[in-house]
């Protein structure tokens, strides 16, 4: 089975303040990771996604991601953030032979004029 | 950009009555998901579709749940004889294939009385 750990529940950042979220995941198998992102009021949105290939992911609004095998890691960062990146940000991992994704508890990323 | 499209955004209902919740995944998907989130929690997954019929379904899915894809644009989530636990956000996703990204809707809070 897998499981994901996001280690904070709320980061605090004072806005154009570089930003990491932190993600670990277990997996017995390969895995799939993602990051989602919901804006108030909203659904879950697709930041970026993991499949193959360069470790070193780029989403979208700014955001990028590496995938850590050895240390099992898939943490978020941002150089730079603004006032419009307030939201909650949930980790997720899916087995290659998984329908379902697992979801982190979230980390709520608060952004500090 | 198409859009995963949930309704109704917030349904209320007497515990122990049948509600359904309705989606229409992005056209060209052919895997269909539901997760909820309870207040607070992890979101988590509860059945994945393809192809007329339930591909994976997780602990959480018992015989109070069904799903159903009754034309070809609609996809339900029937909750039956629904219980003050049933309260959550429940989350339509869908992708076009099985190790692609899934495309999440805006959610349905539900709420039981």
């Amino acid at each position: 089975a897998q499981s994901v750990t996001q280690l904070d529940s709320q980061v605090p950042v004072f806005e154009e303040a570089p930003v990491e979220l932190r993600c670990n995941y277990s997996s017995s198998v390969s895995v799939y990771l993602f990051w989602y992102v919901q804006y108030p009021n909203q659904g879950l949105q697709l930041l970026l996604k993991y499949l193959s290939g360069s470790t070193l992911v780029k989403g979208i609004n700014g955001f990028e991601a590496e995938f850590n095998k050895s240390q099992t890691s898939f943490h978020l960062r941002k150089p730079s953030v603004h006032i419009s990146d307030t939201a909650e940000y949930f980790c997720a991992v899916s087995a290659r032979s998984d329908d379902k994704i697992i979801f982190g508890k979230g980390t709520r990323l608060h952004i500090l004029p | 950009e198409p859009e995963v499209t949930q309704t109704p955004s917030h349904q209320v209902t007497q515990m122990g009555q049948e509600v359904i919740l309705r989606c229409v995944p992005i056209s060209n998907h052919l895997y269909f998901y539901w997760y909820r989130q309870i207040l607070g929690q992890k979101v988590e997954f509860l059945v994945s579709f393809y192809n007329n019929e339930i591909s994976e379904k997780s602990e959480i899915f018992d015989d109070q749940f069904s799903v159903e894809r009754p034309d070809g644009s609609n996809f339900t989530l029937k909750i039956r004889s629904t219980k003050l636990e049933d309260s959550a956000m429940y989350f339509c996703a869908s992708s076009s294939l099985k190790d692609q990204p899934q495309h999440f809707g805006d959610g349905t809070r539900l709420s039981i009385l």
